[in-house]
């Protein structure tokens, strides 16, 4: 099994309400990666989990939450988000931080924010 | 980090090779070059990567110059489903974060 799945494929949410995404890989990949992807625009690094553990927090406004519950599974948690970040959610594993390492990315979530 | 810099669209004939160039001209010794291609609506999909010498798989070959400043991915027989964006990403060795480009949207004409 070498993917990557996400769900929900597509989400829309208000400005007040509390969702989730789920990301799920069963390569025994100790890396995992939230990545939000704007229209036209490369993908851009969110967060990065290592052995279950927050590894790198790029800046993310705390209405982003990840979770890592176990060393298959990621979350992220969404609470009182803005229309600006409607946008493609991407989550991505590898098997660890080596040079030879790629990142596998799973399909993603369309986030739509009203 | 170091920044890379890609056309932002190639056409290219189905079956004829397709080479997709990428400037970046302040990696550093101990960063690597990797290509990635995002097919529309879908998650990117690893192509090929490389430190300093030409790499070969079989997807694609990856051509780096000798000074390491600048990269070029081809694509030997083009077919209409490589039509997508191709990002050159640099990545630090020993770290995990991609720095994307901007990609080159590349069509395949049939």
């Amino acid at each position: 099994d070498t993917e990557v799945t996400q769900t929900p494929k597509h989400l829309v949410m208000g400005m007040t309400n509390k969702k989730s995404l789920k990301c799920e890989q069963h390569m025994g990949h100790r890396a995992m990666y939230w990545y939000k992807q704007k229209a036209k625009k490369p993908p851009e690094l969110m967060f990065v989990y290592s052995y279950e553990k927050l590894s790198i927090n790029e800046s993310v406004p705390s209405r982003f939450s990840p979770e890592c519950p176990n060393s298959s599974l990621l979350n992220l948690h969404l609470h009182a988000l803005q229309p600006e970040d409607s946008a493609l959610y991407l989550c991505a594993s590898s098997p660890g931080q080596g040079p030879t390492y790629e990142q596998y990315f799973g399909p993603g979530t369309r986030l739509t924010v009203t | 980090d170091a920044k890379t810099t890609q056309p932002p669209s190639m056409d290219c004939a189905e079956g004829r090779a397709a080479n997709l160039p990428c400037n970046h001209s302040t990696i550093s010794g101990n960063e690597y070059v990797y290509w990635y291609r995002q097919i529309h609506s879908q998650g990117p999909q690893y192509i090929i990567h490389g430190l300093k010498n030409n790499e070969t798989n079989e997807m694609a070959s990856l051509i780096i110059t000798e000074d390491r400043k600048s990269s070029t991915l081809i694509l030997p027989h083009a077919t209409l489903r490589d039509t997508a964006v191709y990002y050159c990403i640099v990545r630090p060795r020993g770290t995990y974060k991609y720095i994307f480009g901007t990609g080159t949207r590349l069509k395949v004409l049939a």
